[in-house]
């Protein structure tokens, strides 16, 4: 596609369930990122995947969250047993590279969490 | 947490007026990264510098880079109000295993037409 394409856009879960937010990054990005940014904050980040590997999960905050990429393209964020703190907007990005080399990333416009 | 902070946290201005904005931050850097986010949406590229500039131009923008500071500062020349946003610097952490960006707190814009 010609962006990176996040859904749900908008999700509101009732304290305690399972959501999952998927990402599809530009066709052909090597690197994957997923950041979490509560309002009124910068991106946080969670973790990174180049191609189907999970290099870093560092800014995963809990084992209730987990990430996956199992081809390389389109990735899953999943957040089991969901608690009021998780309420933020979830952004992909993706790139080239990593960016160590300077590679421009892309982001997607955000699936925004609200646990009730 | 979070690598760099803005300052300020907010800033309002005339449109045709310039912006100006800082990013400190703590670690050495490959490179340093502004972004904007408007209300609502994603965030959007707007310039690099590298570790081993100093000055760097795109259009009205004007980015300058003091490693010795560790220093940054974002400058909006002739602003419109099309540039109200939340505008976010970004560091790539040298010598470290981390490939992601690491972002500051960001800087909100509103530029009154």
């Amino acid at each position: 596609g010609a962006g990176v394409s996040q859904s749900p856009r908008y999700k509101v879960a009732k304290r305690g369930q399972d959501v999952a937010l998927r990402c599809d990054p530009i066709s052909g990005h090597v690197s994957l990122f997923w950041y979490q940014q509560a309002l009124g904050q910068g991106p946080e980040f969670l973790t990174y995947f180049q191609n189907e590997a999970q290099l870093d999960k560092s800014g995963l905050p809990s084992d209730r969250f987990f990430a996956e990429r199992p081809e390389g393209s389109v990735s899953t964020l999943k957040i089991q047993r969901t608690q009021k703190e998780d309420s933020a907007v979830y952004l992909c990005a993706s790139s080239l590279e990593g960016t160590s080399s300077g590679n421009t990333i892309y982001f997607g416009e955000g699936s925004w969490l609200t646990v009730v | 947490s979070q690598q760099g902070e803005e300052d300020p946290q907010a800033l309002s201005i005339q449109e045709g007026e310039n912006a100006t904005m800082n990013c400190s931050y703590k670690t050495s850097i490959n490179n340093l990264q502004w972004y904007r986010q408007n209300s609502g949406r994603g965030l959007v590229h707007l310039i690099l510098i590298r570790s081993n500039e100093r000055e760097k131009h795109s259009g009205r923008l004007r980015v300058t880079l003091d490693t010795s500071k560790k220093s940054s500062s974002l400058l909006i020349t002739a602003s419109r109000a099309a540039d109200t946003a939340s505008y976010f610097c970004a560091t790539d952490i040298r010598d470290t295993g981390r490939r992601a960006l690491t972002f500051g707190s960001g800087t909100r814009l509103q530029v009154q037409p």
